[in-house]
Parts: C-alpha cells; sequence; structure tokens
C-alpha cells in the first residue's frame, strides 16, 4: 500500500534554531502534501497545501515566513520551522494526496517537535 | 459553522460492546467524501472508513460501519466488539467537491475497558 516516511518523528532544538521535517512518498507520486499541526488532545488544523513545483498556499494566520515549505519532487515535500520558539512545539504531521489507496490520503507518521 | 461536529468529547465502553462515534457534517456540495480515522497515542492517523456522497449502501470495514444518514447529514461510526486496542482518538473528516482538503471534526476520545 501506499507510505509515506516522515523524518524525524521527534526532535528538540534550542531556540532560535531552525528544524526541518520531511516527508517522502514511498511508492506513489503525490501531487499534492497538505500539513498540519496539531495540539495536544486537539483535532489537526492545516497549515498550508504544497503542489509539486509551486509555492504553498498558507492557511490564514500562519506565518509563511517562519513555517517555509518546498515541495520540490512529486515525493518529497519539507517544512522548516526557522527560528523556533517554544511556542512552535508541537507534533507536525504531513499528508500526502495522489494516491488510490486509503481515498486519495496518506498520511505520515508525525513529527514531534519540543523547542527549549 | 462547523463543516465537521463531532459532539462527544469522550467515550466509553466495555470489551466486546459496540459503541457508535456521532458526527455531522455541512456542506452545500452534491458531491463530497466522508472518512473516519483513528489516531492512536503515537500520533499516526489510521484510515479506517470511507463514504461517498453517492454511495448507496453503508460503508463496511471488517468490525467498522458507518451509518450514513444524508438526509440529516450524520455519518456515524459503528465500532462493533470493541477491543482494548480501539482505545485513541477518533476523527470524522469530510473532502468537499473538487477539492483535495479535508476538513477535520475535533475528535472523540474513545476508551475501552476490560
Amino acid at each position: 500500500g501506499a507510505v509515506v516516511s516522515q523524518h524525524p518523528s521527534w526532535v528538540i532544538c534550542k531556540s532560535g534554531t531552525s528544524v526541518k521535517i520531511e516527508c517522502r512518498s514511498l511508492d506513489f507520486q503525490a501531487t499534492t502534501m497538505f500539513w498540519y499541526r496539531q495540539f495536544p488532545k486537539q483535532s489537526l488544523m492545516l497549515m498550508a497545501t504544497s503542489n509539486e513545483g509551486s509555492k504553498a498556499t498558507y492557511e490564514q494566520g500562519v506565518e509563511k515566513d517562519k513555517f517555509l515549505i518546498n515541495h520540490a519532487s512529486l515525493t518529497l515535500s519539507t517544512l522548516t520551522v526557522t527560528s523556533a520558539h517554544p511556542e512552535d512545539s508541537s507534533f507536525y504531521i504531513c499528508s500526502a494526496f495522489g494516491t488510490e489507496t486509503n481515498y486519495g490520503y496518506t498520511f505520515g507518521s508525525g513529527t514531534r517537535l519540543t523547542v527549549v | 459553522a462547523q463543516k465537521i461536529t463531532q459532539t462527544q468529547p469522550g467515550m466509553f465502553v466495555q470489551e466486546k460492546e459496540a459503541v457508535t462515534l456521532d458526527c455531522t457534517y455541512d456542506t452545500s456540495d452534491q458531491s463530497y467524501g466522508l472518512f473516519w480515522y483513528k489516531q492512536p497515542s503515537s500520533g499516526e492517523m489510521i484510515f479506517l472508513i470511507y463514504q461517498g456522497s453517492y454511495d448507496e449502501q453503508n460503508a463496511t470495514e471488517g468490525r467498522y460501519s458507518l451509518n450514513f444518514q444524508k438526509a440529516r447529514k450524520s455519518a456515524n461510526l459503528v465500532i462493533s466488539a470493541s477491543q482494548l486496542g480501539d482505545s485513541a482518538m477518533y476523527f470524522c473528516a469530510m473532502r468537499e467537491g473538487g477539492y483535495s482538503t479535508l476538513t477535520f471534526g475535533k475528535g472523540t476520545m474513545l476508551l475501552v475497558s476490560p
């Protein structure tokens, strides 16, 4: 079946540094990649949508200069949290769209980011 | 107005019993899809079941079935014969028309007791 590999699964970084999260579709081409943020005991909040080769579309209230999304190929999308601060600590999860499996959507396993 | 409403923040069920998790939705599109996902404490999103708006029969996948009532705009998930491993957060989600974005409900935490 369709698999999306998300790395790292967890990361701790110092305040002010940048962190890159990768999502890679292993056996299909993802025409669209969605990036979500999730706080404890809350729902997934869509941050941005990216299509291969074009700029990401950010949801209202999401700082595009802080959360840089690159979708350079049909199998790889990255989210970079720049100049991270403790309030950026959260669970980030990607979802790739472009396969008939699971009716189109395959989620990565998520990244737990802690900024100290 | 919320597009996906899950009114049960938490549900308790005993092992081997059936449980229904509620989901109502709001859309003016004729073509839409409804999804249920399970999210255990590890955080991964596990696809459970899908119902298309034009599907005439309720979807079923093993112990999971979706009680689809189109006129009432509800898409409740029924889990039969609950197992301890079913304890998790459950999210209802919708895709509308030609858009590929999924809209999620707030989720229901299910706890299965022995």
